[in-house]
């Protein structure tokens, strides 16, 4: 069964610093991988996924993130927050479909991001 | 296009009661899946309807049940409320069955068992 860490509960930055939130998965194969973002009592907002191909992939709102096969993660960066970037943000993987049934995507607990002034 | 459309968007029910909640899957979608977000918590997968068939199920007991219709909105149904089951209900809707289609999530609806 396929599983998500996300070490960091809570993380605070200062506005314009650099931001990296961890995403550590556990998968027999390859998984495919999302990052969301979800704002208080909202739904959730789909940044970025890896499917295959280059592992460097790009999102919405200047978020990109990496997989890295040999670490087992797919860490999010940001160049530069903005306030408005405070929220809570979900790594998540999905199986492959097998024919066996689908396993909807597994999340993690969630990374609570603070913005300082 | 039109997005995903979760109603009603907040419940109080009694513990004990039953309770359906509905989405309205984005344009062209075919595959709905709910989600449980308890407080504090990632969202758990409660089971996934591809062209009106359960297809895919989580961890969650048989008293939660669920429905697609034609049109490919669907129904969650829970039974027998109890106080755990207060939590944020997400409907996710999908181009097809395959996790590489990803999903489109609703706002949810935030239930509450007293």
């Amino acid at each position: 069964a396929q599983s998500v860490t996300q070490p960091d509960i809570h993380i605070t930055v200062s506005e314009g610093a650099s931001l990296e939130l961890r995403c550590n998965y556990s998968y027999g194969a390859t998984p495919y991988l999302f990052w969301y973002v979800q704002s208080p009592g909202q739904g959730l907002q789909l940044l970025l996924k890896y499917f295959s191909g280059d592992t460097l992939v790009q999102g919405i709102k200047g978020f990109e993130a990496e997989f890295k096969r040999s670490q087992s993660s797919f860490n999010l960066r940001k160049p530069s927050v903005h306030w408005s970037d405070a929220a809570e943000y979900f790594c998540a993987v999905g199986a492959m479909y097998s024919g066996g049934g689908a396993d909807g995507l597994t999340f993690g607990k969630g990374t609570h991001l603070i913005i300082q002034p | 296009e039109t997005g995903v459309t979760q109603s009603p968007t907040h419940l109080i029910k009694t513990r004990g009661q039953q309770v359906t909640l509905r989405c309205s899957s984005q344009s062209g979608h075919n595959t709905v899946s709910w989600y449980q977000q308890a407080l504090g918590q990632g969202p758990q997968f409660i089971f996934q309807y591809y062209r009106e068939e359960e297809n895919g199920r989580g961890n969650f007991p048989p008293r939660f049940s669920g429905l697609q219709f034609p049109n490919y909105s669907s129904e969650l149904n829970v039974n027998a409320l109890e106080l755990d089951d207060s939590a944020l209900y997400l409907c996710a809707s999908s181009l097809g069955q395959l996790a590489n289609y990803g999903y489109t999530f609703g706002s949810g609806t935030r239930l509450t068992v007293v």
